[in-house]
């Protein structure tokens, strides 16, 4: 089965500096997809950004990126120029052929600033 | 695009009682929608798989007759909590996702607060 960690429950930036959320994942799956969603005070997930296993080139939305490192099973989150405006739950998922989401247990952002 | 209304947002009632929460994608047809639930300052806990047409699809552990869901259509799926308890109050969220399959991102409701006295 597959499994998603996030092994950062709560992470804090300065305004305007970087930081990166890490999540891991287990599978024998080679055709998957990832995802960082973002969960705000409002409590409505938010897509930031996805990833296609299949595809080497790291996805960049804006301010946000990964780090996809597909042999070690490794999905990490970079947010450049930290807004007060992240501070969120930041959720780690993991989309294969069961066609459902494996969620993480999520990190908590806060942002200083 | 991309649109996911939920409703209601919140709602409280009295244990014993049915409730419905509807789930409509505004935008673009969801063959598969998705129910969650979420405990405060946990993940989402994928309750089913719901297809249009079809019978919805639960997760092991979930009551199919405490938590009926129906999804008749391309753009709306419900959700009804039967004769709610107590532990039954929570977050539940749920989500869309394009025909197309897995590789389209799921796309979420605001989510309804369900409190029963």
């Amino acid at each position: 089965a597959q499994t998603v960690t996030q092994s950062q429950p709560e992470m804090s930036v300065q305004e305007a500096e970087t930081v990166t959320l890490s999540c891991t994942y287990d599978t024998s799956e080679s055709d998957y997809y990832l995802f960082w969603y973002k969960q705000p005070p409002s409590r409505q997930m938010i897509l930031v950004i996805r990833q296609e296993a299949y595809k080497q080139q790291n996805a960049t939305e804006n301010r946000f990126s990964v780090n996809f490192q597909k042999a070690a099973k490794s999905f990490s989150l970079k947010i450049s120029d930290s807004q007060l405006g992240d501070a969120a739950m930041y959720f780690c998922a993991f989309g294969g052929a069961t066609n459902k989401l494996i969620f993480g247990t999520g990190t908590l952002l806060a942002v200083q600033p | 695009g991309a649109v996911v209304s939920q409703h209601p947002s919140w709602v409280i009632c009295k244990s014993g009682t049915s409730v419905k929460i509807e789930c409509r994608s505004l935008d673009f047809q969801a063959t598969t929608m998705f129910w969650y639930r979420q405990f405060p300052k946990q993940s989402l806990m994928l309750m089913a798989t719901s297809n249009e047409g079809s019978k919805a699809t639960y997760e092991q552990g979930v009551e199919k007759d405490k938590f009926l869901i129906n999804h008749a259509s391309l753009t709306l799926s419900t959700l009804t909590v039967t004769s709610a308890h107590p532990e039954d109050s929570s977050f539940y969220i749920c989500s869309a996702r394009y025909h197309g399959g897995r590789n389209q991102p799921q796309h979420f409701g605001d989510g309804t607060r369900l409190s029963i006295l």
